[in-house]
């Protein structure tokens, strides 16, 4: 297994561009979550889906990300438009049960300048 | 709401010192408790985790962690640290009063290893 698969791993972009960030989950993982990680707010829990349906979105920031899950194997965070403080290390985590904890990426860093 | 506290922000220790990480968790019903560990530009990857059954539980690089329902902890400990364990780690629950869909991640511990 390839493991949790997040693209771009680094995304540089100016002040009001929509970004979006992609994430493929282990095959047969039915949960997937969204995090962000930035040095003073630790870990946050963005938004979190079950079989491919939002289950709590209310660690979203603002109006300006949103999430979907169209299949089982592809979800997306979409920042529009993008402001610096959004620059952080997005995560996405899949999950099968709830006695093996969850999957990692390895990350996408965006920088907004 | 669950909720995990890691009581020490940063650790420095020298190499093949012994360490301990603290972990405090909130709830007092049935929980599961996972150690994470994320090495830098990495994600978190999973250290050990405690479920039911004994304690105590030992990760396969020498980490262990012990279930105290009493004083609701789960510290990690290492008898002897490595250079290659600097890293940050994270404790984490489910279960409680938040249920078992979801990980509370407490804000993680940063173990600095020096020669």
């Amino acid at each position: 297994d390839a493991g949790v698969i997040q693209s771009p791993r680094h995304e540089v972009t100016e002040m009001g561009q929509e970004v979006t960030l992609r994430c493929k989950p282990i095959s047969g993982h039915d949960y997937l979550f969204w995090y962000r990680q930035t040095m003073m707010r630790g870990l946050e829990l963005l938004i979190y889906f079950n079989n491919n349906v939002p289950i709590d979105d209310s660690g979203m920031p603002e109006d300006r990300f949103s999430a979907k899950m169209p299949n089982a194997s592809f979800s997306t965070l979409k920042i529009q438009p993008s402001e610096p403080r959004d620059s952080a290390v997005y995560f996405c985590a899949s999950r099968a049960d709830r006695v093996n904890g969850y999957t990692f990426g390895s990350g996408t860093r965006l920088t907004v300048v | 709401a669950q909720s995990v506290t890691q009581l020490d922000s940063q650790v420095p220790v020298f190499e093949e010192a012994p360490v301990e990480l603290r972990c405090n968790y909130s709830s007092s019903v049935s929980v599961y408790l996972f150690w994470y560990v994320q090495y830098p530009n990495q994600g978190l990857q999973l250290l050990l985790k405690y479920l039911s059954g004994s304690t105590l539980v030992e990760s396969i690089n020498g980490f262990e962690a012990e279930f105290n329902k009493s004083q609701t902890s789960f510290h990690l400990r290492k008898p002897s640290v490595h250079i290659s364990d600097t890293a940050e780690y994270f404790c984490a629950v489910n279960g409680g009063n938040t249920g078992f869909q979801k990980l509370v991640f407490g804000t993680g511990t940063r173990l600095l290893v020096s020669p």
